[in-house]
């Protein structure tokens, strides 16, 4: 069955340092989301991306992130300047169709870990 | 905000008994999907519901929809061990593109 992957399963970095965290969505799919999960708390949303633009992002989503699909199979989440509070589980998603409508495919995740 | 609210918390309880858990939502939804999380682990979908439904099923899930109360249940029958995990209801707004996960209800099975 085909699933959503996510690399690396955990990223330590330092303060101030951009990461970028790679995700590679189920190939027919069209939709493609980030969210993030700080540690015991509920999962947010962060971003939705589409025929190869955003969509539509949340409040957390400011400058300091970006997204990009560098190719026809990777889908990637970079953080520009890490800070503390950026620890957390970040999961990537896709979907066929938007998630209004469509179930969404989650990955493992990645922990990303700020010192 | 269109959060989700689950609620208990947190449940327990013995092998073989039924589970329900609860989401309560505060406007419009176009669908509500339930999704399961294992500690540490990725969420896997469990169920859709659209907004026009009332009910549905699947395996040993049983999800409810009352757009006019505004929330739905999750029955888990004949619940598992395998079924500890931490449950969540995920909105998608009407008209918008709202995506909310609740807090999530943390099940335990006890064998």
């Amino acid at each position: 069955e085909p699933e959503v992957t996510q690399t690396p399963s955990h990223q330590v970095t330092q303060m101030g340092q951009e990461v970028i965290l790679r995700c590679v969505p189920i190939s027919n799919h069209l939709y493609f989301y980030w969210y993030r999960q700080i540690l015991g708390q509920k999962v947010e949303f962060l971003v939705s991306f589409y025929n190869n633009e955003i969509s539509e992002k949340s409040e957390i989503f400011d400058d300091q992130f970006s997204v990009e699909r560098p190719d026809g199979s990777n889908f990637t989440l970079k953080i520009r300047s890490t800070k503390l509070e950026d620890s957390a589980m970040y999961f990537c998603a896709s979907s066929e169709a938007g998630a209004h409508v469509d179930t969404q495919y989650f990955g493992p995740g990645t922990r990303l870990t700020v010192l | 905000s269109q959060q989700g609210e689950e609620d208990p918390q947190a449940l327990s309880i013995q092998e073989g008994e039924n589970a329900t858990m609860n989401c309560s939502y505060k406007t419009s939804i176009n669908n509500l999907q339930w999704y399961r999380q294992n500690s540490g682990r990725g969420l896997v979908h469990l169920i859709l519901i659209r907004s026009n439904e009332r009910e549905k099923h699947s395996g040993r899930l049983r999800v409810t929809l009352d757009t006019s109360k505004k929330s739905s249940s999750l029955l888990i029958t004949a619940s598992r061990a395998a079924d500890t995990a931490s449950y969540f209801c995920f909105l998608t707004g009407a008209g918008s593109y709202q995506l909310t996960f609740g807090k999530g209800t943390k099940l335990s099975v006890i064998p």
